[in-house]
């Protein structure tokens, strides 16, 4: 079954720096997600990648998705206090209609 | 707002009883996802539904069932409750058949077995 491994597991960055999270599937890719939790709380989409080079941002957020090394990147740029919150990437095969998840990267933006 | 509803949000209860959670899928939308959180495991999907019928099946446990009914909602059953079965268990929904659009979730229903 397909896997997906995030790193770093846990990171802690100054307001305002850069930062990058990574998203590696043990098979590949065919449409990738990424989401945003807030401790306890539902799931917000924030972008999804489907084709293999695709980049998407939004607002200060980049993900890139890497089809020949099965990984997808989410780059924070100048990052603030909201951005906080537990960041998961999601995938699904091509012949199955599950949704899985990574194992999270849970963020904190200090000021 | 997702758009998707979970009822409750939170929930107590003893070992070895028997619960429902309820999830209203965003208007249109046809398939309902179930998925599992706990702190120890991560996001786990348990079970999806395409309009009523069952679509694919994670690491759901035999104690644990779910249906979508005809006005599209969804329940999850769970049963001989344990005490590791407390978690945060969110459902999601599309309007596909396959995931190609984004999932909106719910704020989730907290479960808690004492």
């Amino acid at each position: 079954s397909q896997e997906l491994e995030q790193s770093p597991q846990s990171l802690i960055v100054q307001e305002g720096k850069n930062l990058t999270i990574n998203c590696t599937s043990s098979k590949t890719l065919y449409g990738l997600y990424w989401y945003k939790q807030k401790y306890g709380e539902g799931l917000i989409f924030l972008m999804m990648l489907q084709k293999g080079g695709e980049e998407k941002s939004h607002e200060k957020i980049t993900a890139k998705l890497d089809e020949k090394k099965q990984q997808s990147s989410l780059h924070i740029t100048a990052s603030q206090p909201s951005h906080a919150g537990i960041y998961l990437c999601g995938a699904d095969g091509r012949n199955t209609d599950k949704l899985i998840f990574g194992t999270g990267t849970r963020l904190q933006v200090f000021p | 707002d997702s758009g998707v509803t979970q009822t409750p949000k939170h929930l107590i209860t003893a070992t070895g009883q028997r619960v429902t959670l309820r999830c209203s899928p965003r208007s249109g939308d046809l398939s309902v996802y179930w998925y599992q959180q706990s702190l120890d495991q991560g996001l786990q999907f348990l079970i999806q539904y395409y309009n009523g019928e069952e679509r694919a099946k994670g690491n759901i446990l035999e104690r644990f069932s779910a249906q979508q009914f005809p006005d599209l909602h969804s329940e999850l059953n769970l049963s001989s409750l344990e005490l590791g079965d407390s978690a945060l268990y969110f459902c999601a929904s599309n309007g596909g058949s396959r995931l190609n659009t984004e999932a909106f979730f719910g704020q989730g229903t907290r479960l808690t077995v004492v």
